[in-house]
């Protein structure tokens, strides 16, 4: 178990809806990332906060919006939900910007799009 | 899009053996790194390897990496039921955290 909290653990939207995720990063963590993984595929990056500052994105629509708070907790608002959004929605968190700092993975939120 | 390709995609082996992932990557890294995911949640981070680097140990894995033909392999030996989940390769162009996975590969060890 990592110290990365992730809510809720699974949810369930139907399209056209607006959805919210959120994180709470590990103690001492400043840096979030955020990743979608869809069923048998490998994590994408969606985009990673630093500090409050979006500080890179993927290749997602504007309506993947998210927000660092002070404590560096994060969220992950998604409008105008498709089926296609349907995923596991995992953040990471990590100790600044480089790599070679370990990024830590929580378990994960699980949503469904009908 | 995913940078690394997991090969084979999927693999099972009986308690004991030796298994052994192979990822390709199209771009240059900094570094790659493997990680683990059980049952569809959360990924752990298994090991870390420098683009000046070759090869690596932790425990019962080793990994090597081969920059001219952009891939990496993961060796995990003495296999035991637990190591049963899906393995990822990452790399990250640019020496930042924002990590580019791979599809990864399904490893099934049977008692």
């Amino acid at each position: 178990e990592t110290g990365v909290t992730q809510s809720p653990t699974h949810l369930i939207k139907t399209r056209g809806q607006q959805v919210t995720l959120r994180c709470s990063s590990q103690s001492g963590h400043n840096t979030v990332s955020w990743y979608q993984q869809a069923l048998g595929q490998g994590p994408q990056f969606i985009f990673q906060y630093y500090r409050e500052e979006e500080n890179g994105r993927g290749n997602f629509p504007p309506r993947f919006s998210g927000l660092q708070f002070p404590n560096y907790s994060s969220e992950l608002n998604v409008n105008a939900l498709e089926l296609d959004d349907s995923a596991l929605y995992l953040c990471a968190s990590s100790v600044g910007l480089l790599a070679d700092n370990e990024q830590f993975f929580g378990p994960g939120t699980r949503l469904t799009v009908l | 899009s995913q940078q690394g390709e997991e090969d084979p995609q999927a693999l099972s082996i009986q308690e004991g053996e030796n298994a052994t992932m192979n990822c390709s990557y199209k771009t240059s890294i900094n570094n790659l790194q493997w990680y683990r995911q059980n049952s569809g949640r959360g990924l752990v981070h298994l090991i870390l390897i420098r683009s000046n680097e070759r090869e690596k140990h932790s425990g019962r894995l080793r990994v090597t990496l081969d920059t001219s033909k952009k891939s990496s392999s993961l060796l995990i030996t003495a296999s035991r039921a637990a190591d049963t989940a899906s393995y990822f390769c990452a790399t990250d162009a640019r020496g930042y955290s924002t990590l580019t996975f791979g599809k990864g590969t399904m490893l099934l060890v049977s008692p």
